[in-house]
């Protein structure tokens, strides 16, 4: 079965500096997706990066990295020059290539930001 | 323009009640979602349509029906509500089901009192 955890449930970043929220997995398939969703006081879910695990390039959105690594099954994202309207609960997810169809999501990390 | 919408957005109901939640998108897409968020924030998978035709079916009770009358709309009916279905509902559609990035809605809130 496929498990998704992150370990931070709260994080603060000062304004304009860098943040890293963690999150490993564990699969069993050779193929999957990655995903870090952002969920504001909105409710609404909003994509802010896509990795396949296939390419050993970091993706990279803007302010947003990851840092990606597949032996470890890590799969942290950095928010740079960190702005108010980053305050949000942010998900990890795992989605396979082949087979469940479905996200596996971490229990999310809350994130501060502080003027 | 709205990609994936829900309605409503707020339910507010008594136990025992039936209740629908509508899921429209206009993405074009092949395939559908329904989740549930608990109030610890976990999501949690609960149907899944591809071209009408239900592709998962996790473990939840049976008041919970899923209909797709096509391809652009998902919804859901819950019969006899009970307290632990307070959540939130969140729609969500793919362009196919393996591979694709989720598109979600803006949630439903499900108050039952």
């Amino acid at each position: 079965a496929q498990t998704v955890t992150q370990s931070q449930p709260e994080m603060s970043v000062q304004e304009a500096e860098t943040v890293t929220l963690s999150c490993t997995y564990d699969t069993s398939e050779s193929d999957y997706y990655l995903f870090w969703y952002k969920q504001p006081p909105s409710r609404q879910m909003i994509l802010v990066i896509r990795q396949e695990a296939y390419k050993q390039q970091n993706a990279t959105e803007n302010r947003f990295s990851v840092n990606f690594q597949k032996a470890a099954k890590s799969f942290s994202l950095k928010i740079s020059d960190s702005q108010l309207g980053d305050a949000a609960m942010y998900f990890c997810a795992t989605f396979p290539a082949s087979g469940t169809y479905k996200y596996i999501f971490g229990t999310g990390t809350r994130l501060k930001v502080l003027a | 323009d709205t990609a994936v919408s829900q309605t409503p957005k707020y339910l507010v109901t008594q136990m025992g009640n039936d209740k629908s939640i509508k899921c429209e998108q206009n993405l074009g897409h092949d395939t559908m979602y329904w989740y549930k968020q608990d109030s610890k924030k976990f999501l949690k998978i609960m149907f899944s349509y591809n071209n009408k035709e239900l592709i998962i079916n996790e473990t939840v009770p049976n008041r919970f029906s899923p209909k797709s009358p096509d391809k652009a709309h998902l919804n859901l009916h819950i019969n006899s509500l009970e307290l632990g279905d307070s959540a939130v509902y969140f729609c969500a559609s793919s362009h196919r089901a393996a591979k694709e990035t989720q598109y979600f809605g803006p949630g439903t809130r499900l108050l039952v009192l």
